[in-house]
């Protein structure tokens, strides 16, 4: 276990809608990341938080938002859902996101658009 | 563009072998690369890493090799055991910036026959 929450575990929706992906960090950690695997890929950056301001931002769709909250949980929002958006959603957690620090993942979150 | 690539799938190897998995990169500023462990339906544990300074290191079980003139890293488990078997998924780190983003292989399926 690594500390890190994610939930829901699994969502299945449909084209066209919304949907919002709930993080909790590791007691401790300020610094939040947001990674998406889709089949047979690698994980892909998203976004990094840092104590609720964004750091760094990777290929977000505009679709895509994220915000971190004042108690440090992160959420990823999606939204005008398509087909291409199933994956599994994987939520890190870092002390302070900067040099050399262990990111700690948490076990993801599959979603999958129908 | 994908900037690490794992190019095998998959690897099965027997119990108390060796197991190397390999991992190239086609970008020079990458200053830290690591290597993660997944198990199904779990999120990604760090596993070693290793500076763009160093050409190796061992940490048990587990040594990574970096070659930096061929842009290639790789990972020496010996000896093998059967829980060794998961996902192996490499990453780089870019230069610079207050950011720790990584960049993700597409994974390695590690089997472990005991």
């Amino acid at each position: 276990d690594s500390g890190v929450t994610q939930t829901p575990k699994h969502l299945i929706t449909a084209t066209g809608q919304r949907v919002t992906l709930r993080c909790s960090p590791r007691s401790g950690d300020l610094s939040v990341y947001w990674y998406q695997q889709s089949l047979d890929q690698g994980l892909q950056f998203l976004i990094q938080y840092y104590n609720g301001e964004e750091r760094a931002k990777g290929n977000i769709l505009e679709r895509f938002s994220a915000q971190q909250f004042p108690d440090l949980h992160s959420e990823l929002n999606l939204s005008s859902l398509e087909l291409g958006d199933s994956a599994l959603y994987f939520c890190a957690s870092s002390v302070a996101g900067t040099s050399e620090e262990t990111q700690y993942f948490g076990p993801g979150t599959r979603l999958l658009v129908l | 563009d994908q900037q690490v690539k794992q190019n095998s799938p998959s690897l099965s190897v027997q119990e108390g072998r060796i197991s190397i998995l390999n991992c190239d990169y086609t970008n020079s500023m990458f200053d830290y690369f690591l290597w993660y462990k997944k198990y199904p339906a779990e999120g990604p544990t760090f596993l070693i890493s290793i500076s763009s300074i160093k050409d190796k290191n061992e940490d048990g079980r587990f040594t990574v090799f970096l070659n930096k003139s061929a842009k290639h890293l790789s990972l020496h488990i010996v000896p093998s055991q059967p829980g060794d078997s998961a996902v192996y998924f490499c990453a780089a780190r870019p230069y610079g910036g207050a950011t720790n983003k990584l960049i993700f292989g597409t994974g390695t399926l590690l089997a472990v026959q005991p």
